[in-house]
């Protein structure tokens, strides 16, 4: 079956310039998760929906962050004016509820800011 | 304080022989789950396996097993007979039950496994 899809896969954008990150989760799974992942480093955990609704918002980095989830399915990550330090691979990940469910992850999109 | 603490930045290990990655945590909740995720250079997080707090057997899938030490507070991975393919960063994860799947999976820093032939 269909994976967890996100795009575009590559984006180079200005300093400045809003961008949207898509991911389409896995079908059947309520959960939906974004983290960050700078070059060589762990993953941030960025936020996490359950159906539509994200119950905490505290992880993103900033106010210029922000995300959406519609229908409970496809997600979108905002950030808007850009920073060089965002530049990363944003991953987005899905799952059935449930603590012990693993995450099942996109292949990411990798931001460029210059 | 670090909830995942992965001791081992870097591993060389030779191809056919058994690896093991280290990975302890730090959790006061009694029911929680240890992941190891892999992450090859194509940047994938591939799932591997899963224990669960409660678990009394390791967990086991196909060459991966999960040393599963409660006490310690200890989930290491060991992969047997390692092959080239297995080349890759490791990450292990945990996730608490008292967050209740709202803040994911905390990871740790990871462990990047070059095996050589």
């Amino acid at each position: 079956g269909a994976g967890v899809s996100q795009s575009p896969s590559n984006k180079v954008t200005e300093k400045g310039k809003d961008v949207e990150l898509r991911c389409d989760p896995i079908s059947g799974h309520t959960a939906l998760y974004w983290y960050r992942q700078s070059l060589g480093q762990g993953l941030e955990f960025l936020i996490y929906f359950q159906g539509n609704s994200a119950p905490d918002k505290s992880g993103l980095p900033s106010d210029r962050f922000s995300a959406e989830r519609t229908g409970g399915s496809v997600s979108t990550l905002t950030i808007q004016r850009t920073q060089q330090e965002d530049s990363a691979v944003y991953l987005c990940a899905s799952s059935f509820s449930g603590w012990n469910s693993p995450l099942h992850f996109g292949n990411g999109t990798r931001l460029t800011v210059t | 304080a670090q909830k995942i603490t992965q001791t081992q930045p870097g591993m060389f290990v030779q191809e056919k022989e058994a690896v093991t990655l280290d990975c302890t945590y730090d959790t006061s909740d009694q029911s929680y789950g240890l992941f190891w995720y892999k992450q090859p250079s194509s940047g994938e997080m591939i799932f591997l396996i899963y224990q669960g707090s409660y678990d009394e057997q390791n967990a086991t899938e196909g060459r991966y097993s999960l040393n599963f030490q409660k006490a310690r507070k200890s989930a290491n991975l060991v992969i047997s007979a390692s092959q080239l393919g297995d080349s890759a960063m490791y990450f292990c994860a945990m996730r608490e039950y008292s967050g209740g799947g709202a803040d994911g999976l905390t990871f740790g820093k990871g462990t990047h496994l070059i095996i050589q032939p």
